[in-house]
């Protein structure tokens, strides 16, 4: 059972273009983290936003958690080739159970 | 070693036969964390070790399923009697604090069960 609901589950796009990909969940969350998940490798964490309505920017992406603590959204700008990947966000369900999100499997193309 | 390390990369057994994955994590690192990822998915919560001692196994599907760190190091997950519904990547996590705030992970071993 996933607690965290991420959409679309799919997205293709050009590059150059911009998306914003969405977890969301009727749970309130202490922190929410992004990972980027390659094929054939483990994920790799992006970023970790703690405080509600919190914006934190990484180069070309942008992190947002919702006022209340219950979702996220990350928005890339200019997408390139580089950016596909699985991206997936997580929540502590316990102090020591991180649940992730089924994911948002992002392609870029040329 | 630089980075978590999980051996072996790929497995197929016979549905019936046992497996042992093994997971080798930063050095120094107390948390370690297994999770299992079918296709399609985000990566599930197996069990939690914090040192030696496993705190959690709460998401291990099924008694055949059993994982130890004897030492507090290195971790073996421990398959018995695979079923075909165990085909999944297993991820091996670890993290320098109790509460496993960064996790690092391996790149998995894909288990296929025929």
């Amino acid at each position: 059972t996933q607690l965290l609901e991420q959409s679309p589950q799919f997205l293709s796009i050009q590059e150059g273009e911009n998306l914003t990909v969405y977890c969301n969940s009727s749970s309130v969350f202490s922190s929410l983290q992004w990972y980027r998940q390659e094929p054939g490798e483990g994920p790799v964490l992006l970023v970790t936003v703690v405080t509600g309505g919190e914006v934190k920017k990484l180069k070309r992406l942008t992190f947002q958690f919702g006022d209340a603590r219950k979702d996220s959204s990350l928005h890339i700008t200019a997408a390139q080739p580089g950016d596909t990947g699985l991206y997936l966000c997580a929540g502590p369900n316990t102090i020591n159970d991180m649940r992730f999100g089924a994911g948002t499997r992002l392609t870029v193309k040329p | 070693g630089a980075g978590v390390s999980q051996s072996p990369r790929y497995k197929v057994a016979k549905r019936g036969q046992d497996v042992a994955l093994r997971c080798d994590p930063i050095s120094g690192h107390v948390s370690l964390f297994w999770y299992q990822q079918a296709l399609g998915q985000g990566p599930e919560f197996l069990t939690y070790f914090q040192n030696e001692a496993q705190l959690d196994k709460s998401g291990l599907p099924s008694d055949r399923f059993f994982a130890e760190r004897p030492e507090g190091s290195v971790s073996t997950l421990k398959i018995q009697r695979t079923q075909q519904e165990d085909s999944a990547v297993y991820l091996c996590a670890s993290s320098l604090s109790p509460e496993g705030e960064k996790l690092f992970f391996g790149s998995g071993t894909q288990l296929s069960v025929l």
